[in-house]
This record gives C-alpha cells, structure tokens and sequence, in this order.
C-alpha cells in the first residue's frame, strides 16, 4: 500500500522558512516523479512543483519559482520541499503527491497534507 | 501556460441524478487531462486519467470524455457519497494546471 507522510508543516512569521518533508512508502520511490500541490484555507488546488525520479528535472509554479527548491533523497524514500521568503498568500495545506509511473501521467496518490501558516 | 477552465463552479442535484461536469482547456492538450474527486477535509483522489481511464477501485458510474481542449466528467447516477468538489488536472505540459474546481452539492 502506497503510503506519503509530510511532516514539518507549522507557523512561520512572513519572510521565514520552512522545510517540508514527505516519507514515502509501498512503492519504488526512485521511479516515480513527485509533486507538492498546495490548497489555501477554502480554495482549490494549486500545482507547486514537480521532481523527476532521478532528481535531474525539477518544474516549479511561477508564484515560487525562485523562493522554493524541491529536492528528493532516494536512498531514504523521503520528498522535501525547502520553502524561502514565505509571505502570507503561501498559507495552505501542502500535499505530497506521487505520479503514476509512464509518460505524462497524473497524480494517483496523494498525502494528507501538513498545514503551513505564515502570519506575524 | 495552460489555463483550464471548468463549469459549473458548483452544481446542486439529487441523489440519482445524472451529473456532468466540463473543462475547457486554453489550448490543445490531447488526452492528457486527468479528474479528481476531494471530500471535504481530505486529500484529493484520481478519478480518471488520460481523459476517459477508469482509475483503479473507482465505481463505473464515472466516465470521462474528450480530447483537445474541452473534456467533460459524467456520474450517471449520483449516489450519497459523490457530493464533493471535483477537479480538473492537464499533464501535458508544465506548469501543471488545475480547473477551479466543480462543488456538488445535495439539492
């Protein structure tokens, strides 16, 4: 059973960081690419970003680009997400969600999330 | 960027009504279009992939269609636990994109 566990979510003043994490399992983690996709309290779903299964490609949403860095240590199955410059449109529950293996496949598992609040 | 763009942004209808649900893409996409269905307060699940696939485990009263830029989501009779919010999701290229989403809601 395919099983993703974020971790590291919490409060955060406006120009902080924060690091994410997501424990993989129940599957070959270094032959899937991962995704975070956030939700902002009452709205929808938002692409964050996107790593290959070798790490050499990574794809962020521009609203990050420059601010947050995925990265992927396949030897603990465990996604991050370093997360810089946060401001308060950041705010929102952050999943880990892993792709289907193939060519230009979508998301078929997805975390529970783990809450990020950026507020003074 | 790929803007998609579904409606309606919120449906009410009765239990065993025939629901549909459209996406209309910015520009040519193929098939690569993707459904999720979110329950309130949980993570998002894959409905179907490559605009008409069945998911695995997911009841035959779902189907999607289409190609190109316009798709539709079709539950051909609503039961109880299909009232959430249904997403859109184009795999075509990056940046990845989502519709805004389609709330159904018990009428």
């Amino acid at each position: 059973e395919v099983q993703l566990l974020e971790s590291g979510g919490g409060l955060v003043q406006p120009g902080g960081s924060l690091r994410l994490s997501c424990a993989a399992s129940g599957f070959t983690f270094s032959s899937c690419a991962m995704n975070w996709v956030r939700q902002a309290p009452g709205k929808g779903l938002e692409w964050v970003s996107t790593i290959s299964g070798t790490a050499i490609k990574t794809y962020y949403a521009d609203s990050v680009k420059g601010r947050f860095t995925v990265s992927r240590d396949n030897s603990k199955n465990t996604l991050y997400l370093q997360m810089n410059s946060l401001r308060a449109d950041d705010m929102a529950i952050y999943y880990c969600a892993k792709n289907s293996q193939g060519y230009k496949r979508p998301v078929d598992s997805w975390g529970q999330g783990t809450l990020v609040t950026v507020s003074s | 960027d790929i803007q998609l763009t579904q409606s309606p942004s919120f449906l009410s209808a009765s239990v065993g009504d025939r629901v549909t649900i459209t996406c209309r893409a910015s520009q040519d996409i193929s098939s690569f279009l993707a459904w999720y269905q979110q329950e309130p307060g949980k993570a998002p699940k894959l409905l179907i992939y490559a605009a008409s696939t069945l998911h695995s485990g997911v009841p035959s009263r779902f189907s999607g269609s289409g190609s190109g830029t316009e798709f539709t989501l079709t539950i051909s009779t609503l039961h109880p636990e299909d009232f959430a919010t249904y997403y859109c999701q184009q795999v075509n290229s990056f940046p990845r994109s989502f519709g805004g989403g389609t709330k159904v809601e018990i009428k």
